[in-house]
């Protein structure tokens, strides 16, 4: 059974910190892994999406890498504001291409940026 | 480009009565899934549809949950009878092979 694991939990930073939120997964056959942003009582949205043959992709103050011979990736957010303060979810694509793919989540990091 | 659209936002009802959900999803979107979130925990597959055809149903409630989607746009989702541990966040989403758009979700509270 795949699984995929978050690393911390939750975090609480200052304003203005540089920050890294951990992704582990079992899947060696990786298809994707996709970062999603989640607000109290809210849906998901997808921040980044990083295919088997990156290593990395980037949106703004986002960046996040992906190391398949390890399985791990991580979600990089520079400059954190306030407004950063959500769950951060990641998600392994699976392993089987076309429209039969279930994504496999971890439970979340927690992150909170104080002013 | 318009999102993926649910209603009700919240429900509050008490055990033993009926829901029903409803999604409409991105246009020309193929496959739909429905999620159930419990809270702290992260989203779990009840059901994907591509087009009106079901793709994966091994982890819904048959003998309570139900789904359908006439026409291959929009989907309902339904619970006869609710049970308190039904309370979660119902999350609807829609995509290609890539990538999943997900709605802003119904937060279902049973009591």
């Amino acid at each position: 059974k795949q699984e995929v694991t978050q690393i911390p939990a939750a975090l609480s930073v200052p304003e203005g910190e540089n920050l890294v939120l951990n992704c582990s997964f079992t899947d060696s056959a990786i298809y994707n892994l996709q970062w999603f942003r989640q607000d109290p009582g809210k849906g998901l949205t997808s921040l980044l999406l990083i295919q088997s043959s990156q290593r990395e992709q980037t949106s703004g103050r986002l960046n996040a890498s992906l190391d398949k011979s390890s399985g791990r990736s991580t979600l990089y957010i520079a400059a954190s504001q306030p407004g950063d303060s959500a769950t951060y979810l990641c998600a392994d694509g699976g392993n089987n291409a076309g429209n039969n793919r279930k994504l496999i989540w971890g439970l979340g990091t927690s992150l909170a940026v104080n002013p | 480009e318009a999102g993926v659209a649910q209603s009700p936002r919240y429900k509050i009802i008490e055990k033993r009565q009926s829901v029903a959900f409803w999604c409409n999803p991105i246009s020309g979107h193929a496959t739909l899934y429905w999620y159930q979130q419990i809270l702290g925990q992260g989203p779990k597959l009840l059901i994907q549809f591509q087009n009106n055809g079901v793709v994966d149903d091994s982890q819904l409630p048959k003998d309570r949950f139900s789904a359908e989607r006439l026409k291959g746009v929009d989907s309902t989702l339904k619970i006869q009878p609710a049970k308190l541990e039904d309370s979660a966040v119902y999350l609807c989403a829609s995509g290609s092979s890539f990538t999943q758009y997900f709605g802003p979700g119904t937060r279902l509270t049973v009591l």
